[in-house]
């Protein structure tokens, strides 16, 4: 069966220092790979998805990046934190483009 | 207007009752339907999804469908406690990507 990871669980940042979330999918081949980020109260917004190693498509323009060095990795970045990147950012994959999306366990992030 | 849209509730509905979830959504060339769990805290879980007219039921959960009326809905049968959570609407616009819904928070009352 597939398997996500994501890690770490929780993380608190200052403003200004740098972000590597990672996520990994086991069980599975080619999955198309998502970023999103819920903010609280608020629904999902996605961020990145990717199709393919170092395919990654951007849907909000916004001071974080995303890259997929591995087939089954997908890793988000930001060189600088902004007090509204906290959020929880969740990680999905799905066998294709338009099916379910299964969701990892997240990463609650805390800018101060 | 929203491309999915859900009330954000809450939801009331005693234990054993019948609880009803709907979602709306504005882009008619939609091709499939989701509907996630999430518990507070913790990441969404896929219940159940839809493609065609109409029913289909899995458990105490059918999710409804009706493309004419751009409406999906789910309902949750002898409802539980344990399903006190926020219910996510998610559509496959075409654009080969899934929109969510804000979510409706169900809380069921022993």
């Amino acid at each position: 069966s597939q398997t996500i990871h994501q890690w770490p669980a929780t993380l608190v940042q200052p403003v200004g220092s740098p972000l590597s979330l990672e996520c990994t999918v086991e069980g599975t081949s080619n999955p198309n790979l998502y970023w999103y980020r819920q903010a609280a109260g608020r629904g999902l917004q996605l961020l990145f998805y990717s199709v393919g190693i170092g395919q990654i498509s951007s849907e909000v323009p916004q001071n974080l990046s995303a890259s997929r060095p591995q087939d089954r990795q997908f890793i988000l970045s930001s060189k600088k934190l902004l007090l509204s990147d906290s959020g929880f950012y969740l990680c999905a994959w799905s066998p294709g483009l338009g099916y379910e999306q299964f969701f990892g366990p997240g990463t609650r992030l805390t800018v101060l | 207007q929203k491309e999915v849209e859900q009330n954000s509730g809450p939801l009331s509905v005693p234990e054993g009752a019948i609880a009803s979830l709907n979602c709306t959504y504005s882009d008619r060339g939609s091709q499939s339907f989701f509907w996630y769990r999430q518990y507070s805290g913790k990441s969404p879980e896929l219940i159940m999804f839809i493609y065609s007219n109409g029913d289909k039921e899995d458990g105490r959960f059918t999710a409804q469908l009706n493309k004419a009326s751009q409406y999906v809905s789910l309902l949750i049968r002898d409802s539980q406690p344990s399903d006190s959570a926020t219910y996510l609407c998610a559509v496959n616009t075409g654009f080969q990507k899934l929109v969510f819904g804000t979510g409706t928070r169900l809380l069921v009352s022993p």
